[in-house]
């Protein structure tokens, strides 16, 4: 059970903005929302995440619903290499067990 | 530069046999994970381990199995008795409330 629930498939077009939607509504107060993405054949690698507050860094922003049940990661501009598996995970963090969903596919267009 | 090695890359292997998949560390962390993907799926938990000498099933750990005798190292052995062994098969390590780091896949192929 990913507990969070994401669209399979979105699509974009290169140097627009991107907004990944994912719904976590049974999420508890003490979880964090995560952000991973996976390129094709290689392990996933940490985009961001948050708790309460929306969040920046270099790579994406992260802009958490008011009442925590949903959230949207943020590309500002989509490259090419932003291509990817995004997936959105609650929990805790580092030493919990987190459980990876099929996430979303992101194709960007040239 | 520190990180997550997984080796080899790619692994093929007769059905019947057992076979070890190396994931070593050097980031200090405390726990490791080892993850199985299926093609177009998500990652499942076989095993994790939050310190040295102890680790825990994951959703699918029938036919796993792990050691965790340093703290670096946590490697993966898959049994004959795992029905369906081919995968890409992922390790991740984390500590505390920081971000999980994974390597880059093991993908193993049994004939």
């Amino acid at each position: 059970d990913a507990k969070t629930t994401q669209p399979n498939s979105m699509e974009s077009n290169e140097e627009e903005p991107v907004h990944l939607p994912c719904n976590h509504s049974t999420i508890s107060g003490t979880d964090y929302i995560h952000w991973y993405r996976q390129l094709p054949s290689q392990g996933p690698e940490y985009v961001i995440h948050g708790l309460t507050s929306n969040v920046n860094n270099r790579m994406a922003s992260l802009a958490i619903a008011e009442d925590r049940k949903s959230s949207t990661l943020i590309l500002h501009r989509a490259t090419l290499r932003d291509a990817a598996v995004y997936y959105c995970i609650r929990g805790q963090g580092g030493s919990e067990k987190l459980v990876f969903g099929k996430g979303t596919k992101l194709t960007v267009n040239p | 530069d520190g990180g997550i090695t997984q080796s080899p890359k790619y692994l093929f292997r007769k059905e019947g046999q057992n076979v070890t998949l190396s994931c070593e560390q050097n980031l200090n962390h405390d726990a490791m994970y080892w993850y199985r993907q299926d093609p177009g799926q998500g990652l499942r938990l076989i095993y994790y381990s939050q310190i040295v000498n102890d680790f825990q099933k994951g959703d699918i750990a029938e036919g796993y199995s792990v050691s965790r005798e340093k703290k670096e190292s946590f490697p993966l052995t898959v049994t004959s008795a795992q029905k369906n062994p081919t995968a890409f098969y992922l390790c991740a390590s984390g500590h505390n409330y920081s971000p999980l780091h994974f390597g880059n896949g093991t993908r193993l192929t049994v004939t």
